[in-house]
This record gives structure tokens, sequence and C-alpha cells, in this order.
């Protein structure tokens, strides 16, 4: 199975900055996704990544507080920006691979911002 | 659009009970059918997966079975163990659609 290094793990913010995550896959990506879970709640889509062109955001997310970088298809970042107490979450980054019909997750970052 | 409808929880039960969390789903084309399990402080890692009608998804004692009659995936598991103690996730994907859906969640904690 593909492993998905997403870091950082877990980081504690000042409200008004930014964090950026990033998100590497080590197999053959066709897919990659930005997934918010909220605390005891499931999982959010926020955006699909595409390679080398904008993202596409889910109903509710916009692209100025979750700008999405994708430069190849192994790579991904997402950037929180100007945050805020109500950005605490765990922000969980997904992809599918060539040949399979399940998604594969990193293990989250879990955000707090005070 | 496609969704998925999942027992919520918590579900609390001792060690070597039988477990059942009931998934139902609805969706227009013929979607791919999964259980993905979280430990605590952990992403999700697939359980279980089943990808058409009848076939029956299996791993580490667990298993649903796809029923397309019923729009159901619901998991089972004979005898649980304190290890088991996660939150589960029903979800199914219709990638002709590139969309994936989750259930709200089911905590389970079992008690030795």
């Amino acid at each position: 199975s593909a492993v998905i290094s997403q870091k950082p793990s877990r980081d504690i913010c000042q409200r008004g900055t930014s964090l950026t995550i990033q998100c590497q896959v080590d197999s053959q990506v066709t897919m990659m996704f930005w997934y918010r879970q909220q605390p005891g709640q499931s999982l959010t889509l926020i955006a699909t990544a595409n390679q080398g062109s904008e993202a596409t955001y889910e109903s509710g997310f916009v692209i100025d507080k979750f700008p999405i970088s994708r430069p190849n298809l192994t790579f991904s970042t997402l950037t929180v920006s100007n945050m805020s107490p109500e950005d605490s979450s765990i922000y969980l980054c997904s992809a599918l691979l060539q040949g399979k019909t399940e998604a594969f997750f990193g293990q989250g970052t879990r955000l707090t911002v005070v | 659009g496609d969704s998925v409808t999942q027992m919520e929880g918590p579900v609390t039960l001792s060690e070597e009970a039988f477990l059942t969390i009931n998934c139902t789903y609805t969706a227009t084309g013929y979607p791919s059918l999964f259980w993905y399990v979280q430990y605590p402080g952990e992403g999700l890692q697939l359980l279980l997966k089943a990808t058409k009608a009848d076939d029956k998804g299996s791993n580490k004692g667990f298993e649903a079975t796809y029923r397309k009659e019923t729009t159901s995936f619901h998991l089972e598991k004979g005898s649980v163990q304190v290890s088991d103690s996660a939150v589960y996730f029903c979800a199914l994907s219709d990638y002709n659609n590139n969309d994936m859906r989750f259930g709200a969640g089911t905590r389970l904690t079992v008690k030795p």
C-alpha cells in the first residue's frame, strides 16, 4: 500500500498567521484531495488538488482562505490563511492511486489556533 | 447527490461482544463501498472494501456485504477486542464523478 507523508503532524498557531501543510505520496497518484475533520466530526472535502492548475474547491471553501498547490503528481500543499480559532481542526491529505479503488490518507495535521 | 448514512455512536461494548455498525447509501451510479478505521491521533486506514453487489469485504475479523437490494453495507465482527476501539467510517466512491462521500463516523469503545 502507499505511504502518504504529511507534515507537520501538529501545530499551535497564532490567529492571523498562516500555516502550510505538505503532503508527499510514494506511489503513482491519479488524484489528490484535502479534507478537514473538526473535533468529533466526519470528513469534509475542502478541494481536489489538480496538477499544474487551480484546485477545485467545494462549496464553502475558497482559494483565498485555503490556497492549494500541486506542482507535480505526487506532492501537494494546503495553506490555511489568516487563521482564526474556528480553523482549529485536523486537516487530512488523501490520494487515489493507479489501479486502486480506495483512497489512501496521510496521518493528518492537528491544528490549534490560539 | 450520493450520500452515506451511518449509525452514529458512541457504541460501547464489552470484550468478545458482537458488533454491528449500520451503513446505508444513496447513489445514482454503481459505487464502490468502504469501511475506514481511525485510531486516536492517526489518519484513516482502509479496513475493507467491496466494489460490486454481493461482494463481501473482510479484514481482521471484520466483514461487510454489499447489498444492492437494501442499499446497505453493514459492518460486523463476531468478537471485538479492546484494540478495536476506534472511529469507523463508512464511505462510497463513484469515480465517474470523481467523488468520495463519508458517513458521520461511529466511535467504538471496547471495555475489558
